[in-house]
């Protein structure tokens, strides 16, 4: 069974570009989650989808914004990169039913602005 | 909302020792704790986790203990190996009502010398 796939592994902009970084998850799973995991800052909760829904968003500005298909895979976007934007961005998956309810991660985007 | 707090940010053991792991949390309300384990150059991976009406649950060579009481949660490692080497999170959620949004420690970078 194919895990929690992301796209591009690597992606270098320039400041005030955007960035659009995307996220299949595991077959059957309808909830996705991102995160941002900065150097020394552990990881940071961006976004929760579920059923093609935001469901909850972390304490980020509002050029961080997403989406989900209805395929359940998704689509994180960055508008006005900032030098700080600048992190390794982690996506997982988790069936929302069901007794294993763990959340899987992909293998991340790593993302520089320069 | 949840804080998580993760001890000590670095360790250093050599080959056969053993490894602990503290994490403390705030939210009463927590009742799944996960704990995963990053490679170079990979997204987290789950290794083991505990739910809250368990007080210790183990793997083979890896352990989790849960004291609901005082909030904290720990991870045992024995006979550590130099693959152990990596970086290890803990986390923190309420599973209950559907919602699920693990908030994580800021990690521990665990080195095993040969």
């Amino acid at each position: 069974e194919a895990g929690v796939t992301q796209s591009p592994t690597h992606l270098i902009k320039t400041r005030g570009q955007q960035a659009t970084l995307r996220c299949s998850p595991i077959s059957g799973h309808t909830s996705v989650y991102w995160y941002q995991q900065a150097l020394g800052l552990g990881l940071q909760f961006l976004l929760w989808y579920d059923e093609g829904e935001e469901r909850n968003r972390g304490n980020f500005p509002p050029r961080f914004s997403g989406r989900q298909f209805p395929n359940y895979s998704s689509e994180l976007n960055v508008n006005a990169l900032e030098l700080e934007d600048s992190a390794l961005y982690l996506c997982a998956s988790r069936a929302q039913q069901g007794k294993n309810t763990e959340a899987f991660f992909g293998q991340g985007t790593r993302l520089t602005v320069v | 909302g949840e804080n998580v707090e993760q001890h000590p940010s670095t360790l250093s053991v050599q080959e056969g020792d053993s490894a602990v792991i503290k994490c403390t949390y705030s939210d009463s309300a927590s009742n799944y704790f996960p704990w995963y384990k990053q490679e170079l150059g990979k997204g987290p991976q789950l290794i083991i986790d505990i739910r809250s009406n368990v007080g210790e649950k183990k793997d083979q060579r890896i352990a989790v203990t849960l004291n609901k009481t005082a909030k904290h949660f720990s991870l045992h490692i024995t006979e550590t190996q130099p693959e152990d080497s990596a970086v290890y999170f803990c986390a923190a959620s309420s599973q209950t009502g559907g919602s699920y949004i693990p908030t994580f420690g800021r990690g521990t970078s665990l080195i095993v010398h040969p």
